[in-house]
């Protein structure tokens, strides 16, 4: 059975920094591309990056760029995204996902809240 | 960045009704790479539709999509209590791979 436990959220003030891990099981972790997507409170989804199986290709939306950082440990058939110079509009649920863009797979999201 | 346009916001509708969703994309989503997902409050999303038209694994066939270019539609032939919730569209021909604002499908 295909898994994916999302952890890491939490409450945290503008301008720091967190970083989320997505925990996958139940398939060849190494033969996906995988994906963050996130939910603000209340609104729609927002793809947020992917990368690539061996971790050579990265991509971002406008939004986050140069602040987060998807990246993946294969041994560890980990997910993470690092999110530095967190913004109040970074307030949401984050997924992880198997995939390039979403599709079937998806974690049940960590909440990163960013408050004063 | 491709934006894709929803409509309606809300479709309010009756058990056994045919729902009709539109998905409009600001320029062509090529090869029909187009999805939509059904979100349940407190779920994550999940897929009804790939490439435009066809079903995921287990997806009912009340469900189907159709379309191409720049114009989309989710149709549900006959509406089950279960089937009302928000329905988003994504394209995943061009990064970043954007979303629609969302359907509600609410009970008339």
């Amino acid at each position: 059975e295909v898994q994916l436990v999302e952890s890491g959220g939490n409450l945290v003030q503008p301008g720091g920094s967190l970083r989320l891990s997505c925990a996958a099981s139940g398939f060849t972790f190494t033969y996906y591309w995988m994906t963050w997507v996130r939910q603000a409170p209340g609104k729609g989804l927002e793809w947020v990056a992917n990368i690539k199986q061996d971790g050579s290709e990265k991509y971002y939306v406008d939004s986050v760029k140069g602040r987060f950082t998807i990246s993946r440990d294969n041994a560890k058939n980990s997910l993470y995204l690092q999110m530095n110079s967190l913004r109040a509009e970074d307030t949401a649920v984050y997924y992880c996902a198997r995939g390039s863009y979403g599709g079937v797979y998806w974690g049940q999201g960590t909440l990163v809240t960013v408050s004063s | 960045e491709i934006v894709l346009t929803q409509s309606p916001g809300t479709l309010s509708l009756s058990p056994g009704e045919r729902a009709t969703l539109s998905c409009r994309a600001s320029q062509s989503v090529s090869s029909s790479y187009l999805g939509w997902y059904q979100q349940k409050p407190g779920q994550a999303p999940r897929l009804l539709i790939y490439g435009a038209s066809s079903r995921a694994t287990g997806i009912p066939d009340r469900f189907s999509g159709s379309g191409s270019g720049t114009d989309f539609t989710l149709t549900i032939s006959r509406l089950e209590p279960e089937d009302f919730a928000v329905y988003y569209c994504q394209q995943y021909s061009s990064s970043p791979y954007t979303f629609g604002q969302g359907t509600k499908l609410e009970i008339k």
